[in-house]
């Protein structure tokens, strides 16, 4: 069956550490993948997208990495902060469904 | 403002009613989505639009669910007979329907029904 699996588990770090969340994914074959940010109350943001061609994408202390042969993303934060804190979803879109397919989410606790 | 807006915020609602939620997309976003997210799940895919065509229903858990779209624009889901297993909240999001399709969201309908 497919699945995208994301550590259900809260993870709890210190501010200033990196955070690093993990998304598995079974059955897709992916032309990319996204991910997203979503605050309580709040609909999800997104933060990056990588396609399967790529390794590694950044954007200021974010870092996503894409191994499909693993069907595994890292998300990374570096230097978090409190403000960090909040649910990251995984995203895949696979051509054959024309649509994202989500995760169900990682919650990240940066603590001072 | 620029974003996705969705109507109500929120709704509370007896066993049994029917319930309409709105969403109004960024202006010329083509593709328009529903999700439902019930507490401490993730996104469920509901239905996707293409202009006011659903290529993809797929997602819509029962006949009582119905969306459309009118003018490649508002979209409304509406849900008859609601059920106490509706409850949840509703989100919306828009693209551009272009490769890669980046997802702008709103901030849901938090739908309780009682």
């Amino acid at each position: 069956s497919q699945k995208i699996e994301q550590n259900s588990e809260a993870l709890n770090i210190q501010e200033g550490k990196t955070a690093t969340l993990t998304c598995n994914y079974t059955n897709y074959s992916p032309a990319y993948l996204q991910w997203y940010r979503q605050d309580p109350g709040r609909g999800p943001v997104f933060l990056l997208l990588i396609r399967e061609n790529e390794k590694e994408k950044r954007k200021e202390r974010l870092k996503v990495t894409f191994d499909t042969t693993l069907k595994q993303s890292l998300f990374h934060i570096t230097a978090s902060q409190p403000a960090d804190s909040a649910t990251y979803l995984c995203a895949l879109f696979s051509g054959g469904y024309n649509k994202l397919i989500f995760g169900a989410g990682t919650r990240l606790a940066v603590h001072p | 403002g620029a974003g996705v807006s969705q109507s109500p915020s929120n709704k509370v609602t007896e066993k049994g009613k029917d319930v309409e939620l709105r969403c109004d997309p960024i202006s010329g976003h083509t593709a328009l989505y529903w999700y439902r997210q019930s507490l401490g799940q993730g996104l469920e895919f509901l239905i996707y639009f293409q202009g006011n065509s659903a290529p993809d229903k797929s997602g819509l858990p029962s006949d009582r669910f119905s969306a459309e779209r009118t003018g490649g624009s508002v979209s409304t889901l509406t849900i008859q007979r609601t059920q106490q297993e509706d409850s949840a909240v509703y989100l919306c999001a828009s693209s551009l329907g272009s490769d890669p399709s980046i997802q702008y969201f709103g901030a849901g309908t938090r739908l309780s029904v009682l």
